[in-house]
Formats: C-alpha cells, sequence, structure tokens
C-alpha cells in the first residue's frame, strides 16, 4: 500500500471550501486513493474514492493530479459538523491502515 | 437502509474474563472486517470474513477469533482478557466481492478492561 503524508491539522470557516491535501508519491498504478473520516468517538466514515479521474458524490469531491502523486479532497461549504479526522491512503488490498490524519477543524 | 449495527455499545470486563462481540451488517454486505482502535496504535485490522469464511486475518494473538453466520451477522471474541486489549472494537461492511477499501463502519463497541 501506499504511503502517504497529510497535514496534521486544518482550519476553515464555517460555510466555505475546505480543502485537504494528501501526498501519495509511491501510490502504483492499480491503486485507488481512498478517504475516510472520522468524528470523535464514531466509527470511520467513508467518503470517496478514485484511480486517475476526478470524482464527485454528494460529500465532496476528489482531485487527483495527473500524476497521481497527490489528491485533493474538497468539501465545497464545510459545517461544524466536518469538524473530524480525514484521512487519505492508496492501496488495493482491503486493510484500512489509517495514518496520523489530518484534523479539520471548521470555525464558525 | 440500515447501517451496521453493533451490539453493545460499551462493555466493562476484568482481566482474565472473555468477551464476545456482535455485528450486523448492511443488508446485502457479505464481507465483515473487524479492527481494533487504540490512542496509541490507531486502527488495526483483526481479520475478515466472507460468506463464513476468514479470507484475511492481521497480527493478532490467538485469543482473538471471530466468526460469520449464513445471514452474514458476526461475532468477535476475546479470550483471557488483558489490560491492554482496551479499545474501541469497530465493524465494518462491505459489499464488493473482492477485498475493498470501501467499507462502511458501526459505531463500534468500547470495552474497557479493569
Amino acid at each position: 500500500d501506499a504511503k502517504t503524508t497529510q497535514p496534521p491539522s486544518m482550519d476553515c470557516a464555517e460555510g466555505r471550501a475546505a480543502n485537504l491535501p494528501c501526498n501519495h508519491s509511491t501510490i502504483s498504478g492499480n491503486e485507488y486513493v481512498y478517504w475516510y473520516r472520522q468524528i470523535h468517538s464514531q466509527g470511520p466514515q467513508y467518503i470517496i474514492h478514485g484511480l486517475k479521474n476526478n470524482e464527485t458524490n454528494e460529500m465532496a469531491s476528489l482531485i487527483i493530479t495527473e500524476d497521481r502523486k497527490s489528491s485533493t479532497l474538497i468539501l465545497p461549504h464545510a459545517t461544524l459538523r466536518d469538524t473530524a479526522v480525514y484521512y487519505c491512503f492508496g492501496g488495493s488490498q482491503g486493510n484500512l491502515i489509517f495514518g496520523k490524519g489530518t484534523k479539520l477543524s471548521v470555525k464558525p | 437502509k440500515a447501517g451496521v449495527t453493533q451490539t453493545p455499545r460499551y462493555l466493562i470486563k476484568t482481566r482474565g474474563q472473555q468477551v464476545t462481540l456482535s455485528c450486523s451488517p448492511i443488508s446485502g454486505h457479505r464481507s465483515v472486517s473487524w479492527y481494533q482502535q487504540t490512542p496509541g496504535q490507531g486502527l488495526q485490522f483483526l481479520f475478515e470474513y466472507f460468506s463464513e469464511t476468514q479470507r484475511n486475518k492481521g497480527n493478532f494473538p490467538g485469543r482473538f477469533s471471530g466468526r460469520q453466520f449464513s445471514n452474514s451477522r458476526s461475532e468477535m471474541n476475546v479470550s483471557t482478557l488483558e489490560l491492554g486489549d482496551s479499545a474501541l472494537y469497530l465493524c465494518a461492511s462491505s459489499l464488493a466481492e473482492q477485498r475493498s477499501y470501501e467499507q462502511y463502519f458501526g459505531p463500534g463497541t468500547r470495552l474497557t478492561v479493569t
């Protein structure tokens, strides 16, 4: 599985877009990029995944660079309920291994 | 569609006892995985079941075991509990027949061993 690097923390104003970066320079060609988040004391929540193309769903958008070495998760209109730790990783084997992630704090 | 449910939500046990945790996956999901989450070690994979068969196992001692029933519900058992087993135990289900990172988690069972 790919090694990933994320900033430890970020702040975002409520209603603004939150852009969370992830570096996964060791990702291989068949490994997807996945994003999860974990709100305090709850189970992790799947957000989105992608391989090469940008993806969008009801929760977020995922922008993957052309060389696939990095990606950005975009929460278009962050709310206080989006405050959580966000994890990205790349892999193809199905065993989730969360690193430290990015703690996103959405502030009023 | 109902999400993944886990019971009980909280549990307090003493050292040496055993415990059984239960997980009901999302309807139609046949893969169930178990994870242990602690502040120090983060999220660690325990095992995965698919169609009543364990098809992947993490690096945990034999005191940790699991099973899956024909309706895809799963249980995990921890025998001879140790203080270090105190953790949040998470169950996740997946629709994909191939092992997949697209997993849906339950709220977890918070186990405290005293």
